[in-house]
């Protein structure tokens, strides 16, 4: 079974700063089924990137997915006060299905 | 709109069974596969399951395979989350969510959560 891995656990930065998340998976997976969500405390998650680099609708263009193979990364340009959260990765592996998220990392100000 | 309502939050004793609740709307709920999350206290997301509304084809994380059921009733538009017997490590939020479709196998829609409760 697939791992992914997610580092930092946490990040302490200042609202304005540039902040690139590493998401690394235990194989090589496929592109196309790697997304990243947002939670907030007291919130459902939230989906920010699917195919690796499509945003969801509604998404701020400072959030930017890249990556292929087994690394993966979620950089969001310019930390604004409402972006401090645990984000999490998720990929999905076929036969059978199977939806596998990360351990989050906490994006906390500093 | 697209919106994905879940039942209530459960306080529920060691033993006793459950069953909660995902209504959904705003959308054509029979195309799309409504999946369960878990989430215990102060942890990460944790995938249980996953149902096709138009045929009820499921499939269930290996985690999750035997401890409960997922079910779904597509008259209502409604997807299931059932419990026979509840143990206190069954207490969490559970979160259902909507896999986006062509073929983004991601969930792009979710539902507020349901806090289960299981104590003596």
């Amino acid at each position: 079974e697939i791992v992914l891995t997610q580092s930092p656990g946490t990040l302490s930065l200042s609202p304005g700063e540039r902040v690139t998340l590493s998401c690394r998976a235990s194989q090589s997976v496929s592109s196309s089924f790697l997304a990243w969500y947002q939670q907030k405390p007291g919130q459902a998650p939230r989906l920010l990137i699917y195919g690796a680099s499509s945003r969801a609708t509604g998404i701020p263009d400072r959030f930017s997915g890249s990556g292929s193979g087994t690394d993966f990364t979620l950089t969001i340009s310019r930390l604004e006060p409402e972006d401090f959260a645990v984000y999490y990765c998720q990929q999905y592996g076929s036969s059978p299905p199977v939806y596998i998220f990360g351990q989050g990392t906490k994006l906390e100000i500093k | 709109e697209v919106q994905l309502v879940q039942s209530g939050a459960e306080v529920k004793k060691p033993g006793e069974s459950l069953k909660i609740s995902c209504k959904g709307s705003g959308y054509r709920f029979g195309s799309y596969w409504i999946g369960w999350v878990r989430q215990m206290p102060g942890k990460g997301l944790e995938w249980m399951g996953i149902i096709y509304p138009g045929d009820s084809d499921t499939t269930y994380s290996p985690s999750f395979q035997g401890q409960v059921t997922i079910s779904v009733d597509k008259s209502i538009n409604t997807a299931y989350l059932q419990w026979s017997s509840l143990k206190a490590s069954d207490t969490a939020m559970y979160y259902c969510a909507r896999d986006g479709g062509s073929g983004s196998c991601s969930f792009d829609y979710w539902g507020q959560g349901t806090l289960v409760t299981v104590s003596s």
